[in-house]
């Protein structure tokens, strides 16, 4: 079965300093992963995706991860974080045949001025 | 494109009264549209997963006859949380697969707020 793990609840940088978030999935065959970013009382919004192609995933808003298959992770990172960055962050792990998604259970952002 | 609308955006409703929500997407045909509750702070529980033409498939632990999951059409599905109760208040957000692709990504409406007095 599928599974993904969000390391952080919270994570907290100060504005233009790198943004790293982890994830990571448990899977029995290639899976599509995704992170998508919540703001307060706002739906999802999808910031990038990875479906077996590039390993490097380049997303909305300069947000890029890596998919690492020996590590079994998909980390979210920025190079410079922006107050707008702020909100709630999911990865997710899509299950093969019932095109399920598996949310992990979020990372809060916080950016400090 | 890929647009997914819900309607209302929030709700408030009377203890015993029921509510309906609906999700539309707008520009594709979503064979498939999933419904999740999602509680304050917390992360997205899948309820049900809706085929059109064809009856929801519940998550354990979900109330079918509680929770009313209708996918008429190509674009249409909606969520009715019959008898609604307090503890029913939450952040109900669909999405949709767009039909006759091997794709696994949903685009999510933008949720619908429900309050329970």
């Amino acid at each position: 079965a599928q599974s993904v793990t969000q390391l952080d609840s919270h994570v907290s940088v100060s504005e233009g300093t790198p943004v790293l978030l982890r994830c990571n999935y448990s899977s029995s065959y290639s899976p599509s992963l995704f992170w998508y970013v919540q703001h307060p009382n706002k739906g999802l919004q999808l910031l990038l995706k990875y479906t077996s192609a590039a390993t490097l995933v380049k997303g909305i808003n300069g947000f890029e991860a890596e998919f690492k298959k020996s590590e079994t992770s998909f980390h979210l990172t920025k190079p410079s974080a922006h107050m707008s960055d702020a909100a709630e962050y999911f990865c997710v792990v899509s299950e093969g045949g019932t095109y399920k998604y598996i949310f992990g259970t979020g990372t809060r952002l916080k950016v400090l001025a | 494109g890929a647009v997914v609308s819900q309607h209302p955006s929030r709700v408030i409703c009377k203890s015993g009264t029921s509510v309906k929500i609906e999700c539309r997407s707008l520009d594709f045909q979503a064979t498939t549209m999933f419904w999740y509750r999602q509680f304050p702070k917390k992360s997205l529980m899948l309820m049900a997963t809706s085929n059109e033409g064809s009856k929801a498939t519940y998550e354990q632990g979900v109330e079918k006859d509680k929770f009313l999951i209708n996918h008429a059409s190509l674009t249409l599905s909606t969520l009715t949380v019959t008898s609604a109760h307090p503890e029913d208040s939450s952040f109900y957000i669909c999405s949709a697969r767009v039909g006759g692709t091997p794709t696994y990504e949903q685009y999510f409406g933008p949720g619908t707020r429900l309050t329970v007095t």
